[in-house]
């Protein structure tokens, strides 16, 4: 079946550092790909998303490209800072896009000062 | 708008009890997702409804596990009997048309 696989957390990084968030997929059709982030304490957020191949989806200095012919959704920020600490999950849609969604296992994110 | 609403945000309970989750969709909304997050399992989607019909439970973990969405506000997931590999955030999310998903802030449950 349809499955994310994300690089493992915990990731620490200083400051102002680049970010990259490894994230591939299996799928049989044609999926929808998208990253969520969770702050402690709080359900996910949707951070961007993508819904055709070679689409980039950007928010808030993030940005991630739909690779379909390496069939990655790796999540990028030039400069990181304390309060982009979170989880953040990878995930694909096996169906119109946004529904059923399938979850990596998510990868904590700590910035230090 | 209030976002999804989720209750309790904490529940403990002990083996054997019924327990029962709440959650109120975004109004408007015609997409109700429940799914669980452990650390061994990650986000797992239980259950899915459109339009208060129940469109896939193939996450069900087993008969010890319901879900009900008795109107468009409103929708329980219910554990009869609890056991200890139940304890786990439960989170509620809701969509409209399947577009972007909006979780509610989640349900702490841990069977003692």
């Amino acid at each position: 079946g349809d499955s994310v696989t994300q690089m493992e957390g915990p990731v620490t990084l200083s400051e102002e550092a680049f970010l990259t968030i490894n994230c591939t997929y299996t799928a049989t059709g044609y999926p929808s790909l998208f990253w969520y982030v969770q702050y402690p304490g709080e359900g996910l957020q949707l951070l961007l998303k993508a819904t055709k191949a070679d689409d980039k989806g950007s928010n808030k200095g993030f940005e991630a490209t739909y690779r379909k012919e390496t069939t990655s959704f790796h999540l990028e920020k030039g400069s990181v800072q304390v309060s982009d600490s979170a989880v953040y999950f990878c995930a694909l849609s096996d169906h119109w896009g946004g529904g059923k969604l399938i979850f990596g296992q998510g990868t904590e994110l700590s910035v230090k000062p | 708008d209030a976002g999804v609403i989720q209750s309790p945000r904490h529940e403990v309970t002990e083996m054997g009890q019924e327990v029962t989750l709440r959650c109120k969709p975004i109004s408007g909304h015609d997409y109700l997702f429940w799914y669980r997050q452990t650390m061994m399992r990650g986000l797992e989607l239980l259950i899915y409804f459109n339009n208060n019909v129940p469109i896939d439970d193939s996450g069900m973990p087993e008969d010890r596990f319901s879900a009900k969405m008795p109107n468009a506000s409103f929708s329980t997931l219910k554990i009869q009997p609890s056991e200890p590999r139940d304890s786990a955030v439960y989170f509620c999310a809701s969509s409209q048309l399947g577009e972007k998903l909006f979780f509610g802030s989640g349900t702490q449950l841990s069977v003692l």
